[in-house]
């Protein structure tokens, strides 16, 4: 079974300064998604950003880019120019390639904090 | 409107009350699911249901049952509701294509907070 871990569960960045989140995971398969939500606190959960295994090349949103390593199986978020509004939980998860392949799993999540 | 719709938002009950809790999504996706979020162990899957007459277990099933009632409705039931189902509750879609192109995957609810006292 696929597993994913976040082994830090709490992090702190000062406003403008860069974070990055850890994430590794477990999977025999060569085909899957990553991704990484944001749940601030109103406890809505959003897509912030996702990797397809098959690409080489590191996806990039605005402020947020991600490392991945497939060998290495390690998928960090880094955010870059932090804003007050990153503070939140972020959960690393992970899901088979193919829509009838597997759920969503998800890590345990990291906190955020922002300091101004 | 919001895509997934998750009601209550948030409810209070007491030990052994029975307890339903309900989304409806008007995004047409076919799979839905509910989650559970617990402080330091992230959402667990509880229930899935790729159609209306397929439902399968997830990884924490015990005390609860789901009913899949039309293709955009899949509540969460809690026969006799204990202190440790106090979580956040969270229902999510997504359609049988998996994450195609354009697709990112599942959508979730605003989710409801469960307190059992």
């Amino acid at each position: 079974a696929q597993t994913v871990t976040q082994s830090q569960p709490e992090m702190s960045v000062q406003e403008a300064e860069t974070v990055t989140l850890s994430c590794t995971y477990d999977t025999s398969e060569s085909d899957y998604y990553l991704f990484w939500y944001k749940q601030p606190p109103s406890r809505q959960m959003i897509l912030v950003i996702r990797q397809e295994a098959y690409k080489q090349q590191n996806a990039t949103e605005n402020r947020f880019s991600v490392n991945f390593q497939k060998a290495a199986k390690s998928f960090s978020l880094k955010i870059s120019d932090s804003q007050l509004g990153d503070a939140a939980m972020y959960f690393c998860a992970y899901k088979n390639y193919g829509g009838s392949q597997g759920n969503l799993i998800f890590g345990k999540g990291t906190k955020l904090s922002v300091k101004p | 409107d919001a895509d997934v719709t998750q009601t209550p938002r948030n409810r209070i009950t007491k030990t052994g009350k029975r307890i339903m809790l309900e989304c409806s999504q008007t995004k047409g996706h076919d799979r839905m699911y509910w989650y559970r979020q617990d402080p330091g162990l992230g959402l667990r899957l509880i229930y899935y249901s790729f159609d209306v007459k397929d439902i399968n277990k997830g990884e924490i099933s015990d005390g609860y049952s789901v009913s899949r009632q039309a293709q955009a409705k899949f509540s969460l039931s809690l026969e006799s509701a204990i202190p440790n189902q106090t979580a956040l509750y969270f229902c999510a879609t997504s359609d049988s294509t998996g994450f195609g192109y354009g697709n990112y995957g599942y959508t979730f609810g605003s989710g409801t907070r469960l307190t059992v006292v």
